[in-house]
């Protein structure tokens, strides 16, 4: 199973939105509603953001948003503050197994 | 509050084998099914195995990479999920997370441990 694929950087002024794309297969991304998205801080652990493709899970602000269209899903991020700078990963159950995304580092400028 | 704690890492020799633990408290840990993901320094997130609940048949799925080295358990009378970790490879070297699956209701990694380090060296 190979790892889905997400660009490695993304940017944006804060106040901005910046998109984050995650790319797999039928197999994966494309075959199930089980997209999720995590943020992790330098030193951290991963801290779920978005999951089943587009929910938020209770804490998380409304300026994070996920979508997917066909083997691609999508993470929004809207009105860029500087705490969002981390990378972020997303994650999809492939059958048996599930496959993480290769990874985006967020930079806020 | 759901927390989790991880245990067991350290330095090991090439070809070795460590045991991570990685005990849950704040939710009914029978019900769920854990996992366990990693990351190489300054490389991305891997998922490495899962464990189901018994009540789904208790079954084990594992990454291609560590399939036949690493075996997933678990003690639900300890409140406790373990992977042993065998014939280690240097790029086996890694945070080892422990993650709960569901347990806010909703399919996704939803709670994780901090973390133990496993270094690989000779």
């Amino acid at each position: 199973q190979s790892a889905l694929t997400q660009p490695p950087s993304a940017s944006g002024s804060p106040g901005q939105s910046v998109t984050i794309s995650c790319t797999g297969t039928s197999s994966d991304v494309g075959g199930y509603n089980y997209v999720s998205w995590y943020q992790q801080h330098p030193g951290k652990a991963p801290k779920l953001m978005i999951y089943e493709v587009s929910k938020r899970p209770t804490g998380v602000p409304d300026r994070f948003s996920g979508s997917k269209s066909g083997n691609t899903a999508s993470l929004t991020v809207s009105g860029l503050r500087a705490e969002d700078e981390a990378d972020y990963y997303c994650t999809s159950y492939a059958g048996t197994n599930n496959v993480f995304g290769t990874g985006t580092k967020l930079t806020v400028l | 509050e759901v927390q989790l704690v991880e245990s067991g890492g350290g330095l090991v020799e090439p070809g070795g084998s460590l045991r991570l633990s990685c005990a849950a408290s704040g939710f009914t840990f029978s019900y769920f099914w854990m996992s366990w993901v990693r990351q190489a320094p300054g490389k991305g997130l891997e998922w490495v195995a899962q464990i189901k609940s018994r009540a789904d048949g208790g079954t084990t799925d594992y990454a291609a990479p560590v399939k036949g080295r690493f075996s997933i358990s678990r003690d639900d009378s300890k409140n406790t999920f373990y992977l042993q970790v065998n014939s280690l490879k240097t790029e086996d070297t890694a945070v080892y997370y422990c993650a709960t699956l569901g347990v806010s209701g909703y399919w996704a990694f939803d709670y994780w441990g901090q973390g133990a380090l496993v270094t690989v060296s000779s």
